[in-house]
C-alpha cells in the first residue's frame, strides 16, 4: 500500500540554525499538506500546496517558512532560522483530487536547542 | 472559519466497555468530517470519514460515527473496547468548497483503556 514518507525521523538543531524537513508524498497525488503538533497540543495546519504553488498558508507559517517540490517526487518544508518554539512534530500529508483522505506520513521530530 | 471542539481530552474504559469520543464542529459550509488516531510515536492514521454520503459511517477497527446536523456533532464510538484501542484520537474538519481542504483538527482525547 503507498505510503508517505518522511525523513530525518528525529533533528536536533541548535538555534538559529537552518533545517529542511523532507517528505515523499504518494506519487499519483496532487495536494501536499504540512502541519506540526507542538508536544501536548493539538496539530496545526501549516500550509498546502498544489500545482507548484502555495495554496493557503496558516499565521505560523511566516517568512522564516518555506516549501518547495524540488523534484516532482520530494516535496520539502524549510526553516530558515530555528527558533525554540519550533520545535514540534512535523507531519506531512498528500491526497487526490476531490474529497479524499489526507494521507499523514509517520512525522519529524523537531527539537531545538 | 471551521473549528472543532473534543470533550475531554482523556477518557479512561473499561476492556470491553463502550468507547464514546465526543466532537463538535463549526462550519459555515456543509463540512467533511474525520476521526484519526494516533498511536505512541507514530503518524496519524485515519479511522473513518464523513463525506455529504451516509450519515451513519464505519471504519476501521469496529469503530463508527453518526454526523448529525441539527446537533453540529460527529462523535466516534465502538461498541466494545480493546486494550489495542488505547491511543489519542483527533476529529478533524475540512470546507467541502475549498479546493486546498486544509484540516482543522481538535484538541484530541487519549484513551486509556484498562483491563
Amino acid at each position: 500500500e503507498p505510503e508517505v514518507t518522511q525523513t530525518p525521523s528525529h533533528q536536533v538543531t541548535q538555534m538559529g540554525q537552518e533545517v529542511i524537513l523532507r517528505c515523499v508524498p504518494i506519487s499519483n497525488h496532487l495536494y501536499f499538506y504540512w502541519y506540526r503538533q507542538i508536544l501536548g497540543q493539538k496539530v496545526e495546519f501549516l500550509v498546502s500546496f498544489y500545482n507548484n504553488e502555495i495554496s493557503e498558508k496558516s499565521e505560523i507559517f511566516d517568512d522564516q517558512f518555506s516549501v518547495e517540490r524540488p523534484d516532482g517526487s520530494n516535496f520539502t518544508l524549510k526553516i530558515r532560522s530555528t527558533k525554540l518554539e519550533d520545535s514540534a512534530m512535523y507531519f506531512c500529508a498528500s491526497k487526490g483530487i476531490g474529497p479524499e483522505t489526507q494521507y499523514f506520513g509517520p512525522g519529524t521530530r523537531l527539537l531545538v536547542l | 472559519a471551521q473549528s472543532v471542539t473534543q470533550l475531554g481530552s482523556h477518557v479512561s474504559v473499561s476492556e470491553g466497555a463502550l468507547v464514546l469520543l465526543r466532537c463538535n464542529y463549526s462550519s459555515s459550509v456543509p463540512p467533511y468530517l474525520f476521526w484519526y488516531v494516533q498511536y505512541p510515536n507514530q503518524g496519524l492514521q485515519l479511522l473513518l470519514k464523513y463525506t455529504s454520503a451516509a450519515t451513519l459511517v464505519k471504519g476501521i477497527n469496529g469503530f463508527e460515527a453518526e454526523f448529525k446536523k441539527s446537533e453540529t456533532s460527529f462523535h466516534l464510538t465502538k461498541p466494545s473496547a480493546h486494550m489495542s484501542d488505547a491511543a489519542e484520537y483527533f476529529c478533524a474538519v475540512s470546507i467541502t468548497e475549498a479546493a486546498g481542504n486544509k484540516l482543522t483538527f481538535g484538541g484530541g482525547t487519549r484513551v486509556l483503556v484498562k483491563p
